[in-house]
């Protein structure tokens, strides 16, 4: 079974408005991580932002939230105010156990690819 | 504050070719991993380091594939023999560990991949 899984290949927004972009998970694990990352055509994996299982808050980072809902184990981003330069693939990522104890990798999803248009 | 380099970017090789990858992760992280990514497919582990040692290691480095971190540092991936399936792009990521017993972030910061085509 797909560890994440994110069901948009491709996704469309007009500049200045918001975006979700969907990520489901999957872990027995009661301690994870969950990531998004942004991937520009250049190719570096760019940190957007982070929510841990144990997180009672939903992360925030500037533009970025990240909708947390755990007991659908879904993990979505939401980008506020759309810009040009946000158009990119897409990541979300898990790590399972607790940073301190487990190693750390991460599994990644497919991908969505976002495009913004003027 | 210098992020993670990669070196070279862009490598073209002929099939049997062994080719070999350079990583400098940030300075004070003491975790380094490598991922490989193909064309419209998410990253996948590949290798972690944590300091000089390399603790875990996935079924897909085959034993053609080595990697090394001798002094805690830098790390280096050769592929030997490569095949045409080894094209892709290699990404190195680092983080800071965190001590046992603890949640944390973990957040790895990746380096811009090093992209292979094999010949």
């Amino acid at each position: 079974a797909q560890k994440i899984t994110q069901t948009q290949p491709g996704m469309f927004v007009q500049e200045k408005e918001a975006v979700t972009l969907d990520c489901t998970y999957d872990t027995s694990d009661p301690s994870y991580g969950l990531f998004w990352y942004k991937q520009p055509s250049s190719g570096e994996m760019i940190f957007l932002i982070y929510q841990g299982s144990y997180d009672q808050q939903n992360a925030t980072e500037g533009r970025y939230s990240l909708n947390f809902q755990k007991a659908r184990k879904s993990a979505n981003l939401v980008i506020s105010a759309s810009q040009l330069g946000d158009s990119a693939m897409y990541f979300c990522a898990m790590r399972e156990g607790s940073g301190g104890t487990s190693y750390g990798k991460l599994t990644f999803g497919q991908g969505t690819i976002l495009t913004v248009h003027p | 504050d210098t992020g993670v380099s990669q070196d070279p970017r862009h490598k073209i090789t002929k099939r049997g070719q062994n080719v070999t990858f350079r990583c400098d992760p940030i300075s004070e992280h003491n975790r380094l991993y490598w991922y490989r990514q193909t064309l419209g497919q998410g990253p996948e582990f590949l290798t972690y380091f944590q300091n000089e040692a390399q603790l875990e290691k996935s079924r897909l480095l085959s034993d053609r594939f080595s990697a090394e971190r001798p002094k805690g540092s830098f790390s280096t991936l050769e592929i030997q023999r490569t095949e045409q399936g080894d094209s892709a792009m290699y990404l190195c990521a680092s983080s800071a560990g965190a001590w046992r017993g603890t949640i944390a972030k973990n957040i790895q910061y990746f380096g811009a991949g090093t992209r292979l085509s094999v010949l």
